[in-house]
């Protein structure tokens, strides 16, 4: 699996649009770009997922360039539930044993 | 639907000593994982399990065995305790091994003395 470099930390003002970047220069073709999140001392919960088209869900955008080698999450209206760790992750889907390689992520702060 | 359960939520051991730290998943997941988390690092992988009657190694898997003998249960355990293995540890399941989203406890936060 690719590896992947994100900033340790970045701050959002509450109500502003968060842009939470990844960089994965090395990814292959057939590799995923997933985001995860993880809030103060609980479990991760999955944001997004994409491979090639920017896609959008409920909880977020995901922005990847056209070379494919990064990737933006955008938290639109960010709040400060907002506020955790987020994991940038690059893998196969599907055919592989599933396993998830978490990095160090961005630690959020959404500021009021 | 109460999703993963680990138990217990927090574990005190002496070093030497044995346990189990619990997962069962109500959701008919194919797909278990066991992953533990040091304080300013991210998750890694201990082991996982793509179905009943298997599992494998993940990056971290000393000190540790897992079976998988129902789709709903996925134990972990610790033969004999180190303080190294102070950590906390998180349970997930997926309905296949693509994890395209995975669903996690919330934690098993267990020290070792």
């Amino acid at each position: 699996d690719a590896k992947t470099t994100q900033p340790p930390s970045m701050d959002c003002a509450e109500g502003r649009a968060a842009n939470l970047p990844c960089n994965h220069s090395t990814i292959s073709g057939n590799e995923y770009v997933y985001w995860y999140r993880q809030i103060h001392s609980q479990g991760p919960q999955y944001i997004i997922h994409g491979l090639k088209n920017n896609e959008t869900n409920e909880m977020a955008s995901l922005i990847i360039t056209e070379d494919r080698k990064s990737s933006t999450l955008i938290l639109p209206h960010a709040t400060l539930r907002d506020t955790a760790v987020y994991y940038c992750i690059v893998r196969l889907l599907p055919g592989n044993t599933g396993k998830l390689i978490f990095g160090q992520g961005t630690t959020l702060q959404v500021k009021p | 639907n109460a999703g993963v359960t680990q138990t217990p939520k927090f574990q005190v051991l002496k070093t030497g000593q044995s346990m189990t730290l619990q997962c069962a998943q109500d959701m008919n997941h194919e797909y278990m994982s066991w992953y533990r988390q040091d304080p300013g690092m991210g998750l890694r992988l201990i082991h996982y399990s793509v179905g009943a009657g298997i599992t494998d190694q993940g990056e971290v898997p000393n000190g540790y065995n897992v079976s998988r003998s129902t789709t709903e249960d996925f134990p972990l355990r610790l033969l004999s305790a180190a303080p190294s293995q102070t950590s906390v540890y998180f349970c997930a399941s997926s309905p296949n091994p693509q994890v395209i989203e995975a669903f996690f406890g919330q934690g098993t936060r267990l020290t070792v003395v």
